[in-house]
């Protein structure tokens, strides 16, 4: 099995440019989609960015995603930060036989 | 619109079963597949089982196999998860989410989630 690292938190202060990776430990990046997930206080989780880099309706173009396979990980950025941003953000992705969440990043917007 | 509503959690003595039901409606439930994810208490994601649109794949997390049993009824849209021999490291919010692809698409909806306590 393979597990997805991501840092415990970041945070930045409101219109920076924030990046979040997600590193994974076994098998290429490249090889399974990569998602993102949302998830606000008291909320259920959200998509923000699917199949690696795509951005399903409604969610605003300041949120992109990004694989490399030189670091085997996937990249989620946020732009222009607004305070609505804060939360705790999960990548996913899978292989042959699991799926796998990182552990979360929690993004502190101040 | 797209609403899945969790529902049969509470509190469960070590060892007992229970079931959660997730109950769909605003999409063409039979035409996608469905996880359960769970988030213990202050912790993060962990996906917990998979099953195809028509019940015929079925997946599990090595944590859950042979506990838990994934399945769903299309003519109700409803999914299921029964859940035996519970641990007190089974205590989580427990999240149904609907995959358009079952192993390889994201989870483009969820629940509101249902708590299950496993306790004495």
């Amino acid at each position: 099995n393979f597990m997805l690292t991501q840092p415990h938190s970041v945070s930045e202060s409101p219109g920076k440019t924030v990046t979040i990776s997600c590193t994974r430990s076994s098998g290429s990046i490249a090889s399974n989609y990569v998602q993102w997930y949302q998830q606000r206080p008291g909320s259920s989780p959200t998509t923000v960015i699917y199949e690696d880099n795509q951005r399903p309706s409604g969610v605003p173009d300041r949120f992109s995603g990004s694989i490399d396979s030189s670091s085997n990980s996937a990249s989620l950025t946020i732009s222009g930060l607004k305070t609505e941003d804060e939360a705790d953000y999960y990548c996913q992705s899978y292989d042959s036989s699991n799926q796998v969440f990182g552990g979360g990043t929690k993004l502190t917007v101040l | 619109q797209v609403q899945l509503v969790e529902s049969g959690g509470g509190v469960v003595q070590p060892g007992r079963s229970l079931r959660l039901s997730c109950a769909a409606s605003g999409f063409t439930f039979s035409s996608y597949g469905m996880h359960w994810v769970r988030q213990a208490p202050g912790k993060g994601l962990d996906w917990v089982a998979v099953i195809s649109n028509d019940g015929s794949n079925k997946y599990y997390a090595d944590s859950v196999k042979g506990r838990f049993t994934i399945s769903r009824d299309n003519s109700k849209t409803t999914l299921y998860l029964q859940m035996h021999s519970l641990r007190a490291e089974d205590t989580a919010v427990y999240y149904c989410a609907s995959a358009f692809d079952f192993w390889s698409g994201y989870y483009g909806h969820w629940g509101q989630g249902t708590l299950v306590t496993v306790s004495s």
